[in-house]
Protein backbone atom coordinates (compact mmCIF):
# COMPACT_ATOMS: atom_id res chain seq x y z
CA UNK A 1 0.00 0.00 0.00
CA UNK A 2 0.92 3.76 -0.76
CA UNK A 3 1.77 5.44 2.98
CA UNK A 4 0.55 9.26 2.94
CA UNK A 5 2.27 11.57 5.59
CA UNK A 6 0.61 14.59 6.36
CA UNK A 7 2.46 17.40 8.72
CA UNK A 8 2.28 18.89 10.63
CA UNK A 9 -0.24 16.85 12.74
CA UNK A 10 -1.48 19.95 14.70
CA UNK A 11 -1.52 23.60 13.26
CA UNK A 12 -2.51 26.78 15.71
CA UNK A 13 -3.15 29.73 13.16
CA UNK A 14 -5.48 32.74 13.39
CA UNK A 15 -7.89 34.35 11.29
CA UNK A 16 -6.03 35.59 7.90
CA UNK A 17 -2.97 33.62 8.42
CA UNK A 18 -1.67 31.99 5.37
CA UNK A 19 -1.76 28.23 5.86
CA UNK A 20 0.27 25.60 4.66
CA UNK A 21 -0.38 21.70 4.65
CA UNK A 22 2.37 18.94 3.22
CA UNK A 23 1.44 15.31 2.12
CA UNK A 24 4.09 12.60 1.40
CA UNK A 25 3.33 9.54 -0.69
CA UNK A 26 5.75 6.60 -0.12
CA UNK A 27 5.99 6.42 -3.74
CA UNK A 28 5.11 8.28 -6.68
CA UNK A 29 1.47 9.01 -7.31
CA UNK A 30 1.49 11.72 -10.28
CA UNK A 31 -1.13 14.21 -9.68
CA UNK A 32 -3.38 11.61 -8.54
CA UNK A 33 -4.42 13.34 -5.18
CA UNK A 34 -7.20 14.75 -3.26
CA UNK A 35 -8.01 17.10 -0.35
CA UNK A 36 -10.45 17.27 2.03
CA UNK A 37 -11.77 18.90 4.48
CA UNK A 38 -13.48 17.22 7.85
CA UNK A 39 -15.41 18.36 10.70
CA UNK A 40 -16.19 16.56 13.92
CA UNK A 41 -19.10 14.60 13.18
CA UNK A 42 -19.77 14.95 10.19
CA UNK A 43 -18.14 13.36 6.27
CA UNK A 44 -15.13 14.64 4.42
CA UNK A 45 -15.66 17.27 2.45
CA UNK A 46 -14.01 17.35 -0.73
CA UNK A 47 -12.02 20.73 -1.83
CA UNK A 48 -9.27 19.58 -4.22
CA UNK A 49 -8.84 16.60 -6.74
CA UNK A 50 -5.79 15.52 -9.53
CA UNK A 51 -3.36 17.82 -7.01
CA UNK A 52 -4.96 21.00 -8.20
CA UNK A 53 -8.19 21.08 -9.31
CA UNK A 54 -10.64 23.20 -7.19
CA UNK A 55 -13.59 20.90 -6.79
CA UNK A 56 -16.95 22.98 -7.89
CA UNK A 57 -18.77 25.32 -4.73
CA UNK A 58 -15.09 25.96 -3.04
CA UNK A 59 -13.92 28.93 -2.17
CA UNK A 60 -11.01 29.83 -4.43
CA UNK A 61 -8.83 30.62 -1.10
CA UNK A 62 -8.24 26.74 -1.16
CA UNK A 63 -5.19 25.98 -3.48
CA UNK A 64 -3.01 23.08 -4.27
CA UNK A 65 0.24 21.77 -5.79
CA UNK A 66 2.35 19.54 -6.38
CA UNK A 67 3.53 16.23 -7.48
CA UNK A 68 5.31 12.48 -7.19
CA UNK A 69 5.50 12.67 -3.78
CA UNK A 70 5.08 15.85 -2.30
CA UNK A 71 2.55 18.18 -2.11
CA UNK A 72 0.77 21.08 -0.55
CA UNK A 73 -2.62 22.13 0.14
CA UNK A 74 -2.84 26.34 0.78
CA UNK A 75 -5.25 28.61 2.85
CA UNK A 76 -4.92 32.24 1.56
CA UNK A 77 -6.68 33.55 4.24
CA UNK A 78 -7.91 31.54 6.78
CA UNK A 79 -11.58 31.87 7.73
CA UNK A 80 -13.56 30.94 10.98
CA UNK A 81 -15.06 28.13 9.02
CA UNK A 82 -11.69 26.52 7.86
CA UNK A 83 -10.79 24.90 11.35
CA UNK A 84 -11.36 21.41 10.92
CA UNK A 85 -9.00 18.47 10.15
CA UNK A 86 -7.70 18.03 6.40
CA UNK A 87 -6.81 14.85 4.84
CA UNK A 88 -5.05 13.84 1.76
CA UNK A 89 -5.82 10.56 -0.32
CA UNK A 90 -4.11 9.10 -3.15
CA UNK A 91 -5.92 7.34 -5.57
CA UNK A 92 -2.98 6.05 -8.41
CA UNK A 93 -3.12 2.96 -6.97
CA UNK A 94 -6.58 2.55 -6.48
CA UNK A 95 -6.12 -1.19 -4.65
CA UNK A 96 -6.34 0.53 -2.05
CA UNK A 97 -6.55 4.37 -2.15
CA UNK A 98 -5.17 5.59 0.66
CA UNK A 99 -5.43 8.34 3.24
CA UNK A 100 -3.16 10.65 5.43
CA UNK A 101 -3.64 10.53 8.82
CA UNK A 102 -5.02 14.17 8.83
CA UNK A 103 -3.71 17.60 9.85
CA UNK A 104 -6.11 19.58 12.57
CA UNK A 105 -6.30 23.04 12.18
CA UNK A 106 -6.80 24.81 15.10
CA UNK A 107 -7.53 28.35 16.56
CA UNK A 108 -4.48 30.33 18.29
CA UNK B 1 -28.97 17.95 -5.19
CA UNK B 2 -27.21 14.35 -4.77
CA UNK B 3 -27.32 12.88 -1.56
CA UNK B 4 -26.40 9.63 -0.05
CA UNK B 5 -27.85 7.82 3.45
CA UNK B 6 -26.46 5.17 5.41
CA UNK B 7 -29.11 2.20 7.31
CA UNK B 8 -28.46 -0.29 9.56
CA UNK B 9 -27.78 -1.90 13.07
CA UNK B 10 -25.73 0.35 15.06
CA UNK B 11 -24.71 -2.65 17.32
CA UNK B 12 -23.19 -5.76 16.02
CA UNK B 13 -22.40 -8.76 17.72
CA UNK B 14 -18.86 -10.00 17.58
CA UNK B 15 -18.49 -12.83 14.85
CA UNK B 16 -21.62 -12.05 13.26
CA UNK B 17 -22.08 -10.00 9.96
CA UNK B 18 -22.06 -6.39 9.74
CA UNK B 19 -25.22 -5.31 7.07
CA UNK B 20 -25.58 -1.97 5.84
CA UNK B 21 -27.45 -0.28 3.06
CA UNK B 22 -26.72 3.04 1.07
CA UNK B 23 -29.91 4.71 -0.30
CA UNK B 24 -28.67 7.36 -3.33
CA UNK B 25 -31.47 10.13 -3.87
CA UNK B 26 -31.37 13.09 -6.02
CA UNK B 27 -29.36 11.61 -8.90
CA UNK B 28 -28.76 7.87 -10.48
CA UNK B 29 -25.86 5.72 -9.70
CA UNK B 30 -25.93 4.23 -12.83
CA UNK B 31 -22.31 5.54 -14.34
CA UNK B 32 -20.45 5.51 -10.42
CA UNK B 33 -18.72 4.02 -8.54
CA UNK B 34 -20.18 3.28 -5.32
CA UNK B 35 -17.45 3.07 -2.31
CA UNK B 36 -17.61 2.21 1.45
CA UNK B 37 -15.14 3.86 3.73
CA UNK B 38 -14.78 4.04 7.36
CA UNK B 39 -13.07 5.57 10.30
CA UNK B 40 -12.03 5.30 13.49
CA UNK B 41 -11.66 8.10 15.89
CA UNK B 42 -8.30 10.19 15.63
CA UNK B 43 -7.92 8.20 12.30
CA UNK B 44 -7.97 8.79 8.81
CA UNK B 45 -10.74 7.17 6.65
CA UNK B 46 -9.74 3.62 5.77
CA UNK B 47 -11.36 2.45 2.19
CA UNK B 48 -13.10 -0.85 2.13
CA UNK B 49 -14.44 -1.17 -1.17
CA UNK B 50 -16.49 -0.03 -4.34
CA UNK B 51 -19.13 -1.65 -6.52
CA UNK B 52 -19.35 -0.26 -10.26
CA UNK B 53 -23.22 0.41 -11.24
CA UNK B 54 -22.60 -2.83 -13.59
CA UNK B 55 -21.62 -5.10 -10.58
CA UNK B 56 -18.23 -4.86 -11.21
CA UNK B 57 -16.27 -5.00 -7.97
CA UNK B 58 -13.13 -4.33 -6.22
CA UNK B 59 -11.94 -4.79 -2.35
CA UNK B 60 -9.46 -3.17 -0.02
CA UNK B 61 -6.74 -6.49 0.12
CA UNK B 62 -6.50 -6.01 3.84
CA UNK B 63 -10.38 -6.94 4.43
CA UNK B 64 -10.96 -8.55 0.95
CA UNK B 65 -11.80 -12.37 2.62
CA UNK B 66 -14.64 -10.99 4.81
CA UNK B 67 -16.43 -7.93 2.40
CA UNK B 68 -19.00 -8.35 -0.11
CA UNK B 69 -20.73 -5.01 -2.04
CA UNK B 70 -23.79 -5.34 -4.14
CA UNK B 71 -25.93 -2.97 -6.26
CA UNK B 72 -29.44 -2.85 -6.64
CA UNK B 73 -30.19 -0.37 -9.35
CA UNK B 74 -33.68 -0.51 -9.90
CA UNK B 75 -33.80 0.65 -5.73
CA UNK B 76 -30.76 2.99 -6.11
CA UNK B 77 -29.07 1.28 -3.45
CA UNK B 78 -25.84 -0.35 -2.15
CA UNK B 79 -25.06 -2.37 0.46
CA UNK B 80 -22.10 -3.83 2.40
CA UNK B 81 -21.37 -6.76 4.37
CA UNK B 82 -18.58 -7.64 6.46
CA UNK B 83 -18.73 -10.85 8.08
CA UNK B 84 -16.87 -12.35 11.17
CA UNK B 85 -16.45 -8.62 12.84
CA UNK B 86 -14.45 -7.99 16.13
CA UNK B 87 -14.15 -5.10 17.95
CA UNK B 88 -11.41 -3.68 15.78
CA UNK B 89 -13.95 -3.50 13.21
CA UNK B 90 -16.15 -0.65 15.21
CA UNK B 91 -16.18 2.40 13.23
CA UNK B 92 -18.34 5.03 11.47
CA UNK B 93 -18.87 3.86 8.43
CA UNK B 94 -20.27 5.85 4.91
CA UNK B 95 -20.79 5.28 1.72
CA UNK B 96 -19.40 7.47 -1.07
CA UNK B 97 -20.13 8.08 -4.91
CA UNK B 98 -16.92 8.59 -7.13
CA UNK B 99 -17.63 9.52 -11.21
CA UNK B 100 -14.35 7.05 -11.72
CA UNK B 101 -11.86 5.54 -9.73
CA UNK B 102 -10.58 8.89 -8.02
CA UNK B 103 -11.79 11.22 -5.63
CA UNK B 104 -15.02 10.81 -3.40
CA UNK B 105 -17.87 13.93 -4.49
CA UNK B 106 -20.72 12.97 -2.19
CA UNK B 107 -20.48 11.21 0.66
CA UNK B 108 -23.12 10.10 3.53
CA UNK B 109 -23.11 11.49 7.13
CA UNK B 110 -21.99 8.48 8.16
CA UNK B 111 -23.56 6.06 10.65
CA UNK B 112 -21.58 4.60 14.00
CA UNK B 113 -21.60 0.93 14.23
CA UNK B 114 -20.29 -1.03 16.81
CA UNK B 115 -19.12 -3.99 17.88
CA UNK B 116 -19.76 -5.60 21.38
CA UNK B 117 -21.59 -8.42 22.92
Amino acid sequence: DIQMTQSPSTLSASVGDRVTITCRASQSVSSWLAWYQQKPGKAPKLLIYKASSLESGVPSRFSGSGSGTEFTLTISSLQPDDFATYYCQQYNDYSPTTFGQGTKVEIK
Amino acid sequence: QVQLQESGPGLVKPSETLSLTCTVSGGSISGYYCNWIRQTPGEGPEWIGYIYYSGSTDYNPSLKSRVAISVDTSKNQFSLKLNSVTAADTAVYYCARSPSKGSFDYWGQGTLVTVSS
